[in-house]
């Protein structure tokens, strides 16, 4: 139950695209297709981005997406917006009705 | 609307016992998985428990098992997360959310758990 790898902090300007990986293992990440990504405001619940690696919850616009290859997933924002800056987790499916989270990641909209 | 509502967090000395309560509404909670995760001050979210639809299968991260314990009352639509044996590192904002197989779909605004003498 090691946590995903993920950098510590991203940045890019309003109207870019930046991507967040996440690493796990062939147990969490490479092994399944159940990937989940969060975002995070500070003092406000965590909202819900994507899931099962590529799908996206209703009310989550198109400028986000995920993906994965192998043992890391990503996160892309595309046409960053001064909102978007949060911190963000990946998640993974671990096998045995087990989850494992990412160590976050803080984006930054310079 | 999805709503939970987390309760009964506050300052426990090590050791002490707790017992969180999530009210959940808006949904039909019999048919969800649901569990907690928790965010230690300065840190990342950690998944914590699951439980099962029925309550039949509970799962927990090794560094809580044998001192929490994961229930629901699906007649009152309510999750709790019993704590035991409490350490200082127990101390966070514990999130109650709906799902847990695969992901965590709607999430309560959290109740902190100080754990401290």
């Amino acid at each position: 139950q090691s946590a995903l790898t993920q950098p510590r902090s991203v940045s890019g300007s309003p109207g870019q695209s930046v991507t967040i990986s996440c690493t796990g293992t062939s147990s969490d990440v490479g092994g399944y297709n159940y990937v989940s990504w969060y975002q995070l405001h500070p003092g406000k619940a965590p909202r819900f981005m994507i899931y099962d690696v590529t799908k996206r919850p209703s009310g989550v616009p198109d400028r986000f997406s995920g993906s994965k290859s192998g043992n890391t997933a990503s996160l892309t924002i595309s046409g960053l917006q001064a909102e978007d800056e949060a911190d963000y987790y990946c998640c993974s499916y671990a096998g045995s009705y087990t989850l494992v989270f990412g160590g976050g990641t803080k984006l930054t909209v310079l | 609307e999805v709503q939970l509502v987390e309760s009964g967090g506050g300052l426990v000395q090590p050791g002490g016992s707790l017992r969180l309560s999530c009210a959940a509404s808006g949904f039909s909670f019999s048919t969800y998985w649901m569990s907690w995760v928790r965010q230690a001050p300065g840190k990342a979210l950690e998944w914590v428990a699951n439980i099962k639809l029925d309550g039949s299968e509970k799962y927990y991260v090794d560094s809580v098992k044998g001192r929490f314990t994961i229930s629901r009352d699906n007649a009152e639509n309510s999750l709790f997360l019993h704590m035991n044996s409490l350490r200082a590192e127990d101390t966070a904002v514990y999130y109650c959310a709906r799902g847990g197989s695969r992901f965590f779909d709607s999430w309560g605004q959290g109740s902190l758990v100080t754990v401290s003498s």
